[in-house]
């Protein structure tokens, strides 16, 4: 039984189109992250929630939207696509607003190609 | 803000060499310190951490000292395998939401 589940696995899509990407835990835990590793893979951060709240939003373009329905899911929408949203995305989630001394678990990614 | 740089690669082993990733930080508080993997085509997976100063991290093999008065977390190995070939990622966390991660280091392990 998957922790950190992530749907879909690969994403091929034209500019300008909009997609989602779905993700979610089994762990019970409060806090879920979306995570951007660019080609030479570098990780950023670009959102975390806790318990629904949104608590970190690293100036991501407003192009991109989290939306988390409970704490056990945390979606990310993309408007009108462009090639450098390229990227594997990946989602994390750890078991308190302190991931501290827990570090997160993570998906297996999901890799988004722009055409 | 809190950073992590760590030495960069690509790094080519033979089986049974010794492997030391290099890694230093800088943050403002006392972060936890913690080493990822990444095995080719899968997510990260934690490999080890220490939450304070002159805690030894260890995992498969693997271990990591923080030292606080160098401020580094060097990954190190003593024998590595063919499976070891991945990308090690050094990060900290010194804030409640967020994990930093340096800029990652590929290994190759030869047979």
């Amino acid at each position: 039984d998957t922790a950190v589940s992530q749907t879909p696995k690969y994403l091929v899509t034209q500019m300008g189109n909009d997609k989602s990407i779905k993700c979610e835990q089994n762990l019970g835990h409060d806090t879920m992250y979306w995570y951007k590793q660019d080609s030479k893979k570098f990780l950023k951060i670009m959102f975390s929630y806790n318990n629904k709240e949104l608590i970190i939003n690293e100036t991501v373009p407003n192009r991109f939207s989290p939306k988390s329905p409970d704490k056990a899911h945390l979606n990310l929408h993309i408007n009108s696509l462009e090639l450098g949203d390229s990227a594997v995305y990946f989602c994390a989630s750890s078991p308190r607003r302190t991931g501290t001394n827990y570090g997160y678990t993570f998906g297996s990614g999901t890799r988004l190609t722009v055409v | 803000g809190d950073s992590v740089t760590q030495m960069e690669g690509p790094v080519t082993l033979s089986e049974e060499a010794f492997l030391t990733i290099n890694c230093t930080y800088t943050a403002t508080g006392y972060p936890s310190l913690f080493w990822y993997v990444q095995y080719p085509g899968e997510g990260l997976q934690l490999l080890l951490k220490a939450t304070k100063a002159d805690d030894k991290g260890s995992n498969k093999g693997f271990e990591a000292t923080y030292r606080k008065e160098t401020t580094s977390f060097h990954l190190e190995k003593g024998s590595v395998q063919v499976s070891d070939s991945a990308v090690y990622f050094c990060a900290l966390s010194d804030h409640d939401y967020k994990l930093s991660f340096g800029a990652g280091t590929t290994v190759t392990v030869r047979a």
